[in-house]
């Protein structure tokens, strides 16, 4: 499986886009690209998935590189309730998923 | 919200007793999963199903073991309680939608083992 690299933390306003990169240098062409988070004292969340295209649900948007070797989450407005770790996995199969660190992304009001 | 309990939610026990951990879910989805959250080290799998009676290791699964008699029903047993294995523990659920086994995952139990 790839490994992904996230930075340890970052701060956002409240309303503006969060951003959260990760980097996937050795993903494979069968490896999708999973995000979850994760608030304090909860289990982790499902927020998207992509492959190739870029994708957006009710949640969030992933942008996904044309070498498929970085990606970046956006979170268009974020709120307060963003407030979270937020994990990128890669992975080509999603039944035993392998969580790194993870991004600490703080909303500042 | 995924349809997932887990009991106890929260848990002290003395170094040396068994405890069992349950996860029950409604959504009939085929895999189920164990992980153990620590610290510095994020989540690690223990245990998943893919079925009933069909379970396999995960990553951490020394001193855990698994049943799966029906279903909604997976759970986890530490035969005899470490202090190494105080930790949260959360259960997650799939099923596979398209080409993906997007994972939902339960309120956690959090476990201390004195």
């Amino acid at each position: 499986d790839a490994k992904t690299t996230q930075p340890p933390s970052m701060d956002c306003a409240e309303g503006r886009a969060a951003n959260l990169p990760c980097n996937h240098s050795t993903i494979s062409g069968n490896e999708y690209v999973y995000w979850y988070r994760q608030i304090h004292s909860q289990g982790p969340q499902y927020i998207i998935h992509g492959l190739k295209n870029n994708e957006t649900n009710e949640m969030a948007s992933l942008i996904i590189t044309e070498d498929r070797k970085s990606s970046t989450l956006i979170l268009p407005h974020a709120t307060l309730r963003d407030t979270a770790v937020y994990y990128c996995i890669v992975k080509e199969g999603a039944q035993k998923l392998v969580f790194g660190q993870g991004t600490r992304l703080t909303i500042n009001p | 919200d995924a349809g997932i309990t887990q009991s106890p939610r929260h848990k002290v026990t003395e170094t040396g007793t068994p405890v069992t951990l349950r996860c029950h879910q409604t959504e009939n989805h085929r895999y189920m999963y164990w992980y153990r959250q620590d610290p510095g080290h994020g989540l690690r799998l223990i245990h998943y199903s893919y079925g009933v009676k069909d379970t396999d290791k995960g990553e951490v699964s020394d001193g855990y073991s698994v049943s799966r008699s029906k279903t909604e029903d997976f759970l986890l047993t530490l035969e005899s309680a470490t202090s190494s294995q105080t930790s949260v523990y959360f259960c997650a659920i799939s099923e596979k939608r398209e080409v993906i086994y997007e994972q939902y995952f339960g309120p956690g139990t959090r476990l201390t083992v004195t």
